[in-house]
C-alpha cells in the first residue's frame, strides 16, 4: 500500500512557540491530504484538508492563522500550530488518498503527539 | 445532522469471534470504512463497503446494508493483538469522511 510518512512523531514544546510537523507521501503523489486531530479516547476530528498549490480548507470551528498549512508539492504538507498552548497539546495525524484507487481510502501517516506545558 | 453510532467498548475472548455494529445517518453515501487503531498510533485500513453483503478479507469481515444503513465487523479466531479501537467511517454525497468516535474492543485470554 501506499506510505504517508510524519515527522516528528512527538513534540514538547513550551507555551506561545511554534511547531511544524511534516506529511510526505513516499511513492505516491498526494495533490490532497488531510489533517486531523485527535483527543484522547476521541474519535478523529478532520482539521483541514490540503491542497497541493492553493489555500487549504478549514473546517468549521478551526483557526486557520494558528494552524498554518502549507501544501507546496505532491509530496509534502505541513501543519505549523503556531504560538501553541497546553490545550492544542493533541495527536495529530495527517492522511492522503490515492488517486484512482477503487476504494478511496485513506492512507495516514504514523501521527504526532505534540505537549505543550 | 449526520451521525454515525457504534458501542464505545466491548469485551471479547482470545479465541472468539466478536461483531462490532455501526450504524450511521449521513447526506448521501459513497461507502463505508472500517478502520482500526491501536492506543498511540495512526489508524489502518480494513474494509470498503459500497454495495451491500459481506466483504471477507482473512479473520475479518465486513457487512453492509445500505436500506438499513448498518454495517458490522466481523473478528475471527480473535488474537491478543486484535485489542484496539475499531472505527467506522462513511463517505457522504461530497465524498467527505464522517468518523464514528471508535469501539475499544478488549481482549481477555
Amino acid at each position: 500500500g501506499a506510505v504517508v510518512s510524519q515527522h516528528p512523531s512527538r513534540v514538547i514544546c513550551k507555551s506561545g512557540t511554534s511547531v511544524k510537523i511534516e506529511c510526505r507521501s513516499l511513492d505516491f503523489q498526494a495533490t490532497t491530504m488531510f489533517w486531523y486531530r485527535q483527543f484522547p479516547k476521541q474519535s478523529l476530528m478532520l482539521m483541514a484538508t490540503s491542497n497541493e498549490g492553493s489555500k487549504a480548507t478549514y473546517e468549521q470551528g478551526v483557526e486557520k492563522d494558528k494552524f498554518l498549512i502549507n501544501h507546496a508539492s505532491l509530496t509534502l504538507s505541513t501543519l505549523t500550530v503556531t504560538s501553541a498552548h497546553p490545550e492544542d497539546s493533541s495527536f495529530y495525524i495527517c492522511s492522503a488518498s490515492v488517486l484512482g484507487l477503487d476504494t478511496g481510502e485513506l492512507f495516514f501517516g504514523e501521527g504526532s503527539r505534540l505537549t505543550v506545558l | 445532522g449526520q451521525n454515525i453510532d457504534q458501542p464505545t467498548e466491548m469485551t471479547a475472548t482470545e479465541g472468539a469471534i466478536v461483531q462490532i455494529n455501526c450504524t450511521y445517518q449521513t447526506s448521501g453515501f459513497n461507502g463505508l470504512f472500517w478502520y482500526q487503531q491501536h492506543a498511540g498510533e495512526a489508524p489502518t485500513f480494513l474494509s470498503y463497503n459500497v454495495l451491500d453483503g459481506l466483504e471477507e478479507k482473512g479473520r475479518f469481515s465486513s457487512f453492509l446494508s445500505r436500506s438499513k444503513g448498518y454495517s458490522y465487523l466481523l473478528l475471527k479466531e480473535l488474537q491478543m493483538k486484535d485489542s484496539a479501537s475499531y472505527l467506522c467511517a462513511v463517505r457522504d454525497s461530497n465524498y467527505q469522511l464522517i468518523w464514528g468516535a471508535g469501539t475499544k474492543l478488549i481482549i481477555k485470554p
